[in-house]
């Protein structure tokens, strides 16, 4: 159900600035991480993905770096712009096969404010 | 913009009816994965929904079933609401044949049960 107030963990920057949004992931057994974006009134928006044969990828001002000895993720958002803003989720998805195709567990989320 | 599309937007239910969401997957996608989003916390997977096959379900119980359409799209019902019930409710569309995991997310129905 739904909990009064939030209890996300925040992170507030200036307009410019890199920001870095840290991730811990629940299962050794995951093949594949997500970050997501989610602005307000609106379904979470793909950014960028990596697998576990990799430890770091690039992409649009973004990178995602994968620890899997201490199952870590990390988002990092180069030049952060106020349209930033918003709450960014890392997700896994575990088991090889079928059977657990597509089937992700969300992280608790992080509340990115970016300040012009 | 993903292409895909959720009916109703926002819904009000008393607790103990029932309610039926709409999710219309993204053009040639042919899996749909319903998750549940309480304020402030991230979506939980309810289940996912395979050539209109159940393929996988979370931590939900049987009051919560789902439905796939020829076309793809799918329904979610939830029966006997209870309060507990009310957060956002996402669906998800992806391309399965690819292998692709990536998922594309409607923008939900907001569901309150008073």
């Amino acid at each position: 159900g739904e909990s009064v107030g939030l209890h996300l963990p925040t992170l507030s920057v200036q307009e410019g600035d890199n920001s870095i949004i840290n991730c811990a992931y629940s299962n050794s057994a995951s093949d594949y991480f997500i970050w997501y974006k989610q602005e307000s009134g609106k379904g979470p928006q793909f950014i960028i993905d990596i697998r576990s044969n990799m430890d770091k990828r690039q992409g649009q001002r973004v990178t995602v770096l994968l620890n899997k000895t201490v199952k870590h993720l990390s988002l990092q958002i180069a030049a952060t712009q106020p349209g930033d803003s918003a709450v960014y989720f890392c997700a896994e998805n575990f088991g090889a096969g079928g059977t657990s195709y597509g089937k992700l567990t969300f992280g608790q989320g992080t509340i990115l404010t970016v300040h012009p | 913009e993903t292409g895909v599309t959720q009916s109703p937007t926002h819904l009000i239910k008393t607790r103990g009816q029932q309610v039926t969401l709409r999710c219309s997957s993204q053009s040639g996608h042919n899996t749909v994965s319903w998750y549940q989003q309480a304020l402030g916390q991230g979506p939980q997977f309810i289940f996912q929904y395979y050539r209109e096959e159940e393929n996988g379900r979370g931590n939900f119980p049987p009051r919560f079933s789902g439905l796939q359409f020829p076309n793809y799209s799918s329904e979610l019902n939830v029966n006997a609401l209870e309060l507990d019930d009310s957060a956002l409710y996402l669906c998800a569309s992806s391309p399965r044949t690819s292998g692709i995991y990536e998922q594309y997310f409607g923008p939900g129905t907001r569901l309150t049960v008073t």
